[in-house]
């Protein structure tokens, strides 16, 4: 297994969208088969906002949503406010043979 | 509110062992099946996951660092403990516990504030 390849910056505006991309191989995905998602901001631990693909946990905003398909999982982020300037991770897992998690080599998203 | 802190040394010298504690409130390590983990962060590689512990006594480690990791449990002090036999300046990063939301690994919840190991 590899880590996962992200986009090493992403940029928007005040309002818009924006898509993170996390790139596997074909049967890490099949093997794993779960993505999570986690946001950090400088100095803070990760905070996870996406688990089981698409599912997101109590407190976090509905602006962020994600998919999964075939070797790629995403994220979204719509409504981009000042404070979703952070760093973001992909997290592949559910591995039952394994054990173990693949990491993404995370995204700093600036809001500019 | 579960919460977990990180303690030990901030320095440890090459070839030595690594040993931290992470205390855990609001929480029993042996309810539920809960992995409890410690994680990674160095600027280099990004986060890390390094292994896992349930108190079923299941423990699972990262393949790369298996051979040097050892996750305990003390469940009279509600703690979990990390230890790295042989470090080297590659094992200088922030170093995270912390806990599944559900009893599957990659679902992290909550999360110590991090604390840095030097390796010098």
């Amino acid at each position: 297994q590899s880590a996962l390849t992200q986009p090493a910056s992403v940029s928007g505006s005040p309002g818009q969208s924006i898509t993170i991309s996390c790139t596997g191989s074909s049967s890490d995905f099949r093997n794993y088969g779960l993505v999570s998602w986690y946001q950090q901001h400088p100095g803070e631990a990760p905070r996870l906002i996406i688990l089981e693909n698409t599912n997101r946990p109590s407190g976090i905003s509905d602006r962020f949503s994600a998919s999964t398909s075939d070797n790629t999982a995403s994220l979204t982020i719509s409504g981009l406010q000042a404070e979703d300037e952070a760093d973001y991770y992909c997290c592949l897992y559910g591995n039952t043979q394994t054990s173990d998690v693949i990491f993404g080599g995370g995204t700093t998203l600036a809001v500019l | 509110q579960v919460q977990l802190q990180e303690s030990g040394p901030g320095l440890v010298k090459p070839s030595q062992t690594l040993s931290l504690t992470c205390t855990v409130s609001g929480d029993s390590v042996t309810s539920g099946n809960y992995p409890w983990s410690w994680l990674r962060q160095t600027a280099g590689k990004g986060l890390e996951w390094i292994g896992s512990v349930q108190a079923v006594g299941r423990t699972n480690y990262n393949p790369s660092l298996k051979s040097r990791v050892t996750i305990l449990l003390d469940t009279a002090k509600n703690q979990f403990s990390l230890r790295v036999t042989s470090v080297t300046a590659a094992d200088t990063a922030v170093y995270f516990c912390a806990r599944d939301s559900t009893s599957l690994t990659g679902e992290w919840g909550y999360w110590g504030q991090g604390t840095p190991v030097t390796v010098s």
